[in-house]
């Protein structure tokens, strides 16, 4: 399989527990992308990463959510301290750099780990 | 008022009938992306334009810099194409999605 996986699929959790997920992109994309989707709403930017660098994070990242990268291959977002808002369904996208050989910048998304948090 | 804006909110269609579906947008961007989510959450790539116009298969995307507009048109539409379709905005490296089409094609 060369597309982007993601681990958990699913995650039941009890409130107040700590859960992680992981993204393994494309081998040859260099960046990669957390979104949240929550029901009959689009993808909700978290943060994106070059490499192993994190190059943004967006407001909806509080405190208890981190996100490395730390060799530049396969990705973790972790939550702490979980809340029943958090449930949601977490995506994960790879994409090549801008300008790139093949000029495509497509996204690709891997399945998404749905969270669940009772 | 949201940057991304999708219409019409939801849509059915009989099968054969051809289909466009809408975005506007309201910031400056890079590029915009038209996606498909079947049920169960997979998101595919369909389009990445930043100009004119792209044509795949039975999907057509089109998209005016200037009226910051852009449409995805399914001709022959077919059961299969019943999914939700999400335009994003591209924006530096930032993606800002708008909330989604519901397409239902009856047969």
């Amino acid at each position: 399989d060369t597309g982007v996986s993601q681990d958990p699929r699913h995650k039941i959790t009890k409130r107040g527990q700590n859960v992680t997920f992981r993204c393994d992109p494309i081998s040859e994309h260099n960046r990669l992308y957390w979104y949240r989707q929550t029901l009959g709403q689009g993808p909700e930017f978290l943060t994106y990463f070059q490499n192993e660098a994190q190059l943004e994070k967006s407001r909806l990242l509080s405190d208890r959510f981190s996100a490395e990268r730390p060799k530049g291959s396969f990705s973790t977002l972790e939550i702490q301290r979980t809340e029943q808002g958090d449930s949601a369904m977490y995506l994960c996208a790879s994409s090549e750099r801008p300008g790139a050989t093949s000029g495509a910048n497509v996204l690709t998304f891997g399945a998404g780990s749905r969270l669940t948090v009772l | 008022k949201n940057e991304v804006e999708q219409s019409p909110q939801n849509l059915t269609a009989q099968e054969g009938e051809f289909i466009t579906i809408n975005c506007s947008y309201s910031v400056g961007i890079s590029a915009l992306h038209w996606l498909q989510q079947h049920p169960g959450g997979g998101i595919v790539s369909l389009f990445m334009l930043s100009s004119g116009k792209k044509k795949h298969g039975r999907l057509i995307a089109t998209i005016n810099i200037q009226e910051k507009h852009s449409s995805l048109h399914i001709t022959a539409s077919h059961p299969r194409d019943s999914a939700v379709y999400i335009c994003a905005v591209q924006a530096n490296s930032k993606l800002t999605f708008g909330k989604g089409i519901t397409l239902s094609v009856r047969p």
